[in-house]
């Protein structure tokens, strides 16, 4: 059964890079019909689509984000990662990593979170 | 891009059928997918489409679509589908996604 986990530090400082690791098992990457993904959710507050990522390496992201975010897929198609640059306060939250199906679409398996917080 | 916006809070009694919604301009155009998240949980899949219900989700969980507005229908609410509900569709930029705001249902 495909299982997802996050990894990264806990603790950003401001204006640092948040830097999160998602570890695939179970499954891989490279299954056609998936992207994967990055969501987050900040405390208290709803859900936020970061970006997904193809393992062929094509992206998208969320408009808003779009300057600071990099995804990438390592070589080994064992993880993918998420950068999220010059971080604030306002980047605290929950950060999950899911498989994205395609058409139709669902994020139809979870990462159980991990939380990050952004202080100096 | 494209929001969708749902209730923010919505009851239902023990047993009796709820209707939680989600509209968007978007909807017009792709189906919604549906999550049940719990307090310290992550968000589960519980519908998606036209008519795809999860291995394991119990089939009280329905959805529906029509015009701009997409549509979760839990029938014969139980105390355990209390949770935060939220939607997801793509944008009208294709290739980007985006969440509704949570309806916290509430079963008394």
């Amino acid at each position: 059964q495909l299982q997802l986990q996050e990894s990264g530090p806990g603790l950003v400082k401001p204006s640092e890079t948040l830097s999160l690791i998602c570890s695939v098992s179970a499954g891989s990457i490279s299954s056609s019909g998936y992207y994967w993904g990055w969501i987050r959710q900040p405390p208290g507050k709803g859900l936020e689509w970061i970006g997904s990522i193809y393992y062929s390496g094509s992206t998208y992201y969320n408009p808003s984000l779009k300057s600071r975010v990099t995804i990438s897929v390592d070589t080994s198609k064992t993880h993918f990662s998420l950068k999220l640059s010059s971080v604030t306060a306002a980047d605290t939250a929950v950060y999950y990593c899911a498989r994205q199906y395609l058409l139709p679409d669902a994020f139809d398996v979870w990462g159980q979170g991990t939380m990050v917080t952004v202080s100096s | 891009s494209s929001d969708l916006t749902q209730d923010p809070a919505v009851s239902v009694a023990l047993g009796q059928t709820v209707r939680i919604t989600c509209q968007g301009d978007s909807l017009r155009s792709y189906y919604a997918s549906w999550y049940q998240q719990k307090p310290g949980q992550a968000p589960k899949l519980v519908f998606y489409a036209k008519n795809n219900r999860p291995s394991g989700i119990p089939d009280r969980f329905s959805g529906s679509s029509s015009g701009n507005t997409a549509s979760l229908t839990i029938t014969g609410a139980q105390a355990e589908d209390e949770a935060d509900y939220y939607c997801n569709s793509r944008d009208s930029s294709d290739n980007h996604w985006v969440f509704g705001g949570g309806t916290k249902l509430t079963v008394l």
